[in-house]
């Protein structure tokens, strides 16, 4: 099992942006997907995006496409999420969720609570 | 897209209850589907992968089956931790997509 860090909660203005990083020590973190999963109060799953860090180009879901920008530094096993022009809509826990061989989302993150409020 | 479906949305049952939840996908995924559990507060966690393959530590009475669109997670013998809400996930494409979930809820 892999363990990932993510960082801390955040509150946000309506239309300003937010990072949410996730790290781990594993070292199997860089070669598979880092997924980017979110769920706003009461609801469900929503996956938004994923990148492997040794080969960047991300996929984001078309959903998110022009305010989600997902990014990785491999050689510091960590993964970024960015998230623009936000609203109160955005408002959600935000994991991170690494692949492995065969499985998906194997490992989580704690989450990170994102608010957004005025 | 590829559009998951799930039912029942929620669903009412007892401990030893044997329990089928179905996914449907808006087209054929071949196997790639996966089942997660979740609980309140928790990060989900990886039940099924594969359709058919129980990940490691799994009890198993928890079992899913289907190919192509229809999918189905069976659990044999309800245990009280097993109520939770359960999602499928579709990894058939590089975009992977959620179900909207069923609350399994003590009857």
């Amino acid at each position: 099992q892999v363990q990932l860090v993510q960082s801390g909660a955040e509150v946000k203005k309506p239309g300003s942006s937010v990072r949410v990083s996730c790290n781990s020590s594993g070292d199997s973190f860089s070669s598979f997907n880092v997924n980017w999963v979110r769920q706003a109060p009461g609801q469900g799953l929503v996956w938004m995006g994923s990148i492997i860090p040794i080969f960047g180009s991300p996929k984001v879901a078309p959903h998110l496409q022009g305010r989600l920008t997902i990014t990785a530094d491999a050689s510091a096993s960590a993964a970024y999420m960015d998230l623009r022009s936000l609203t109160a809509d955005d408002t959600a826990l935000y994991f991170c969720a690494r692949d492995d061989s065969f499985q998906p989302l194997v490992d989580w993150g704690q989450g990170t609570l994102v608010t957004v409020s005025s | 897209d590829i559009q998951m479906t799930q039912s029942p949305s929620s669903l009412s049952a007892s401990v030893g209850d044997r329990v089928t939840l179905t996914c449907r996908a808006s087209r054929s995924i071949s196997g790639y589907v996966n089942w997660f559990q979740q609980k309140p507060g928790k990060a989900p966690k990886l039940l099924i992968y594969a359709a058919s393959t129980l990940q490691s530590g799994v009890p198993s009475r928890f079992s899913g089956s289907g190919s192509e669109t229809e999918f189905t997670l069976t659990i044999s013998s309800l245990q009280p931790e097993d109520f939770a809400t359960y999602y499928c996930l579709q990894s058939f494409t590089d975009l992977y997509s959620f179900s909207q979930g069923t609350k399994l809820e003590m009857k």
